[in-house]
């Protein structure tokens, strides 16, 4: 079954190192929603990916945080110097159009636990 | 700023009766809501939608209200089962893709 897969599904970090997360979205989608979840908190949008336009960044927290999407399918999540407010889950989603009545497939997700 | 928001945190229901789960939002340009369900350990699946054009939507057990001019949308699970015990997200969007979350409601359903 393909569907969205994201690695990896846990990482415990140390305050001030860099994480990459990954998401493989489910072939032939073409967009791509990175979120974040803390604890008890509702997902947080954090950017969006569309084909070959250029990405909605506004959801991004900082400047430590960057995502890129190689070649239009598997995305990568960058956070600089983690911090703990970083810790969360972060949850990748995508989608196989960007119309109004498109449907999201999530991944799993990634607990980023930074100490 | 959460421009969605699930005020129940929890909710504990018997098996066989109806569940209803809510959902408040501020945004009036929101024209489509949709449903999400949350088993521990996975991502959320698509449950049910609904578009501003309606105030019904339902499918088998599940029926999504929506009341715009109170900003408020519902789901109700009919007759609710134990495997219906999960978090349930309601989300929000307009313009292109943006998605507006809530913080989640979990729903316990007791045989």
């Amino acid at each position: 079954g393909a569907g969205v897969s994201q690695s990896p599904s846990n990482k415990v970090t140390e305050k001030g190192k860099d994480v990459e997360l990954r998401c493989d979205p489910i072939s032939g989608h073409t967009a791509l929603y990175w979120y974040r979840q803390s604890l008890g908190q509702g997902l947080e949008f954090l950017i969006y990916f569309q084909g070959n336009s250029a990405p909605d960044k506004s959801g991004l927290p900082s400047d430590r945080f960057s995502a890129e999407r190689t070649g239009g399918s598997v995305s990568t999540l960058t956070i600089q110097r983690t911090q703990q407010e970083d810790s969360a889950v972060y949850l990748c989603a995508s989608s196989s159009i960007a119309g109004v009545y498109n449907e999201q497939f999530f991944g799993p997700g990634t607990r980023l636990t930074v100490l | 700023d959460q421009q969605v928001k699930q005020n129940s945190p929890s909710l504990s229901v018997q098996e066989g009766r109806i569940s209803i789960l809510n959902c408040d939002y501020t945004n009036s340009m929101f024209d489509y809501f949709l449903w999400y369900k949350k088993y521990p350990a996975e991502g959320p699946t698509f449950l049910i939608s609904i578009s501003s054009i309606k105030d019904k939507n339902e499918d088998g057990r599940f029926t999504v209200f929506l009341n715009k001019s109170a900003k408020h949308l519902s789901l109700h699970i009919v007759p609710s089962q134990p495997g219906d015990s999960a978090v349930y997200f309601c989300a929000a969007k307009y313009n292109f893709n943006k998605f507006y979350f809530g913080s989640g409601t979990k729903l316990n359903v007791k045989p």
